[in-house]
């Protein structure tokens, strides 16, 4: 069974402030991992797809890492907006199949 | 170019009726997946296809089906709804393993 886990499940931040976020997933048979951004009201939007060990995107203000070996992966937001407001979804892909294992995102609400 | 069109955006069934939503993905998409989101749950995977082929399935009772055409656009099907059946439906395009375009989503209230 391919659990994919994320921390914390919401959190409250103030504008400017940077913030991180895990994804744990099982690291065996492991083919690609996916960040996605899911606003209210809109479609998740994809962020990052990541398949290296190692491997670290960077999308304006957000970057994220990978680290295939542990399973988990970290998402990084550098000086919080309130337009940065969403749900973070990371989702797990394992070889051989194209079933997408998605965690239960992690809500961010931006104070201004 | 267009993204993925899920229709309709709302839907109101009663308790053993059934339904049908459809998706339109993006052109030169060929996988089509369909995911489930309820209160307090993360998405849950529904099944896969590609090239009018299921490839993969969740875990979900045999009242869901789906289907794929040959010119991409999938449609999923729920028979004898249940009220636990009420949540949003998404569907998402991507060309094999590469990222996800997901659609708006369709609502769907049992009551």
């Amino acid at each position: 069974i391919l659990n994919v886990e994320q921390s914390p499940q919401s959190l409250h931040v103030q504008e400017g402030d940077s913030t991180n976020f895990t994804c744990s997933f099982p690291s065996s048979n492991f083919y690609a991992l996916h960040w996605y951004r899911w606003e209210t009201a809109k479609s998740p939007e994809a962020l990052f797809v990541m398949t290296l060990n190692g491997d670290e995107k960077k999308k304006g203000r957000i970057s994220a890492t990978l680290n295939t070996k542990e399973g988990y992966s970290y998402l990084y937001i550098k000086g919080s907006q309130p337009e940065d407001s969403a749900t973070y979804l990371c989702a797990s892909l394992q070889g051989g199949s194209e079933k997408l294992v998605f965690g239960k995102g992690m809500k961010l609400t931006v104070n201004p | 170019k267009a993204g993925v069109t899920q229709t309709p955006r709302y839907l109101i069934k009663t308790r053993g009726q059934q339904v049908t939503l459809s998706c339109s993905p993006i052109s030169g998409h060929r996988s089509v997946s369909w995911y489930q989101q309820t209160p307090g749950q993360g998405l849950q995977f529904l099944f896969e296809y590609f090239s009018e082929t299921q490839r993969n399935k969740g875990n979900f009772p045999g009242r869901f089906s789906g289907r794929q055409f040959s010119n991409s656009r999938s449609e999923m099907n729920v028979s004898t709804l249940e009220l636990g059946d009420s949540a949003l439906y998404l569907c998402a395009s991507s060309l094999s393993g590469a990222m996800a375009f997901f659609g708006q989503g369709t609502r769907l209230t049992v009551v």
